[in-house]
């Protein structure tokens, strides 16, 4: 398998634009999560969904951001308009349901966004 | 609330000696998993090992393992013959069934050829 694809890796816009992040998880599996990683809070979840439809977005930070997830294969994360304080490495993950080893999340490699 | 506190900001070891970067976590959840993640410079998110709290035995990946003590909520990796490959941040996570996972601050792990 591929693995969890993302893109962009980089990404380097100016204040005030709109920055989409897309992210392809493992064919079959059913639930994906974004998350950020900054040096000030970490690594921290932003939103997940199950089946395609979203189930806990307590960790989008504002009306900026938003999420979707249109099929099972493909998701995206949209910041507009962005600030300098949204960079960070943004992950997308994705698991199966079940019990066990369909319990453990695997990540895709990032996105580095730097916004200016 | 799930928290996971890793009390190691840096940790260094030898090559080919063992090291123990350790991991605590607070819930009130009985069916749980924890796992520790590795991350080397390239940010890549790699899993190192897993442990389901319903399973008593502690869970190994070859020079990979854990001490995993449910009832102080604990849960420490155990790296032996470390190597300089071993060098990156280690995270700690947990995750209740069917949800997002929690994880520590991290230990950055120093390998000394």
């Amino acid at each position: 398998d591929a693995g969890v694809i993302q893109s962009p890796r980089h990404e380097v816009t100016e204040m005030g634009q709109e920055v989409t992040l897309r992210c392809k998880p493992i064919s079959g599996h059913d639930y994906l999560f974004w998350y950020r990683q900054t040096m000030m809070r970490g690594l921290e979840l932003l939103i997940y969904f199950n089946n395609n439809v979203p189930i806990d977005d307590s960790g989008m930070p504002e009306d900026r951001f938003s999420a979707k997830m249109p099929n099972a294969s493909f998701s995206t994360l949209k910041i507009q308009p962005s600030e300098p304080r949204d960079s960070a490495v943004y992950f997308c993950a994705s698991s199966l349901s079940g019990r066990g080893p369909q319990e453990t999340q695997y990540f895709g490699p990032g996105t580095r966004l730097l916004v200016l | 609330a799930q928290t996971v506190t890793q009390s190691q900001p840096e940790m260094s070891v030898q090559e080919a000696e063992t090291v123990t970067l350790s991991c605590t976590y607070d819930t009130s959840e009985s069916d749980y998993y924890l796992f520790w993640y590795k991350q080397p410079p390239s940010r890549q998110m790699i899993l190192v090992i897993r442990q389901e709290a319903y399973k008593q035995q502690n869970a190994t990946e070859n020079r990979f393992s854990v001490n995993f003590q449910k009832a102080a909520k604990s849960f420490s990796l155990k790296i032996s013959d470390s190597q300089l490959g071993d060098a990156a941040m280690y995270f700690c996570a947990y995750r209740r069934r069917a949800n997002n996972l929690f994880f520590g601050t991290g230990t950055r792990l120093t390998v000394i050829p």
